[in-house]
């Protein structure tokens, strides 16, 4: 079954940067467009990031942009976030998702049910 | 697109019929969808293009609206559905947008 497991969070200060890795199992990673969604404490998610399924689009929230970086190695089937200057409006879970179907560009993020997040705590 | 979600809280009953509102600050066509989030749980997509059901969304959910007024329905509660629910859009994006969520206890 679908698996996306989140990892690298941590707690760091201001300024400085982090990058979080998302692992991928159980469905063709690379036909997938993919997203990064985060939800700080108590409030609803937040879009951050997506990268189409070859790697060659990529778009942010103007929050992030400029300072975020997604990526993905369809080789290895992970999907990373590269932080750079983060500040403590970062401080969030960050989620994986996959677009809702496969070969297209839905922008329907679909979560994995047992997903974790990665805790990134800027302070 | 900003979305606003109301009531922010609904309290019902195992049984009863529970009906959320999103409105839109723009039209969103048919590019409306609705989450489900649990506590210590990934939000979970239900409902997409307004009223196509996700699979494995039971079919109690049901959505409905146009333009910038959007209604997600339960028919009749069960007692895993007192949750946090969310609407998104992606008519215009980047961004993606999320409602601020209705809680249904």
């Amino acid at each position: 079954q679908v698996r996306l497991v989140e990892s690298g969070g941590d707690v760091v200060q201001p300024g400085r940067s982090l990058r979080l890795s998302c692992k991928a199992s159980g469905f063709m990673f690379s036909h997938f467009a993919m997203h990064w969604i985060r939800q700080a404490p108590g409030k609803g998610p937040q879009w951050v990031a997506f990268i189409s399924s070859d790697g060659s689009d990529t778009y942010y929230t103007d929050s992030v942009k400029g300072r975020f970086i997604i990526s993905r190695d369809n080789s290895k089937n992970t999907l990373d976030l590269e932080m750079n200057f983060l500040t403590p409006e970062d401080t969030a879970l960050y989620y994986c998702a996959r677009d809702y179907q496969p070969n297209e560009v839905l922008v329907l993020p679909e979560f994995d049910p047992r997903g974790q997040g990665a805790l990134v705590t800027v302070s | 697109i900003v979305l606003t979600q109301s009531p922010a809280i609904l309290s019902l009953s195992p049984g009863e019929r529970a009906t959320l509102s999103c409105r839109a600050s723009l039209s969103v066509d048919k590019f409306l969808a609705w989450y489900q989030q649990k506590v210590g749980q990934p939000p979970r997509l239900l409902i997409y293009d307004i009223s196509f059901r996700a699979t494995g969304t039971p079919a109690r959910f049901s959505g409905s609206g146009s333009g910038t007024d959007f209604t997600l329905t339960i028919s009749s509660l069960e007692p895993e559905d007192f949750a946090v629910y969310y609407c998104h859009q992606r008519r215009s994006w980047p961004p993606v947008t999320f409602g601020g969520g209705t809680k249904v206890e």
